[in-house]
């Protein structure tokens, strides 16, 4: 089963990039990355998903190391609203239906 | 177009009561999910359904049980509460297609168990 690592916590400053890696080295050829966010108390937010090759959507960038062992989650221009935990997550079986979402990346993006 | 409803919002039971907690998805999703988050840590999946009519176990069964009934609704069953039930339950519903799901989360119920 594929597992993650993420830091505990980060600190960014407003304005700058906010760069949160994941380290998913036992992921399989087939197993997706997916990014989520909770704010606060409130239910988790999809952010984004990959394979293999680099992805992009307005709220985030994935960057996904060529031997798929690690990636990062990009936000280009952190806002306050942008402190949260973030979860990196890679599915667990092959029905794609469990989810481990770990402890994740308690991130503070400050003034 | 509410996506996932989950009542009620709070809840407080005292040790031995029984409860379920309701979840309703207009997504025309497939799957649906009931995940568990004590203070401080990160989701943990109780029960799962893949599509009306299964369920599955997740990492966290015991103690509960769940009930499919309809594509929109998934219920969590608490037969007898226990303090180490208190936590915040989420529900979330996902489509059923392997690469892309992608899980949509309601706004969660809290339950204290005294």
């Amino acid at each position: 089963d594929a597992k993650t690592t993420q830091p505990p916590s980060m600190d960014c400053a407003e304005g700058r990039a906010a760069n949160l890696p994941c380290n998913h080295s036992t992921i399989s050829g087939n197993e997706y990355v997916y990014w989520y966010r909770q704010i606060h108390s409130q239910g988790p937010q999809y952010i984004i998903h990959g394979l293999k090759n680099n992805e992009t959507n307005e709220m985030a960038s994935l960057i996904i190391t060529e031997d798929r062992k690690s990636s990062t989650l990009i936000l280009p221009h952190a806002t306050l609203r942008d402190t949260a935990v973030y979860y990196c997550i890679v599915r667990v079986d092959p029905g794609g239906f469990k989810t481990i979402f770990g402890a994740g990346t308690r991130l503070f993006v400050k003034a | 177009n509410a996506g996932v409803t989950q009542t009620p919002k709070f809840q407080v039971l005292k040790t031995g009561q029984s409860m379920t907690l309701q979840c309703a998805q207009d997504m025309n999703h497939n799957s649906m999910y009931w995940y568990r988050q004590d203070p401080g840590m990160g989701l943990r999946l109780i029960y799962y359904s893949a599509s009306e009519g299964t369920t599955d176990k997740g990492e966290v069964p015991n103690g509960y049980n769940v009930s499919r009934l309809n594509k929109r609704e998934f219920s969590l069953r608490l037969e007898s509460a226990a303090p180490s039930q208190t936590s915040v339950y989420f529900c979330a519903t996902g489509g059923a297609y392997l690469a892309k799901n992608i899980q949509y989360f309601g706004a969660g119920t809290r339950l204290s168990v005294l």
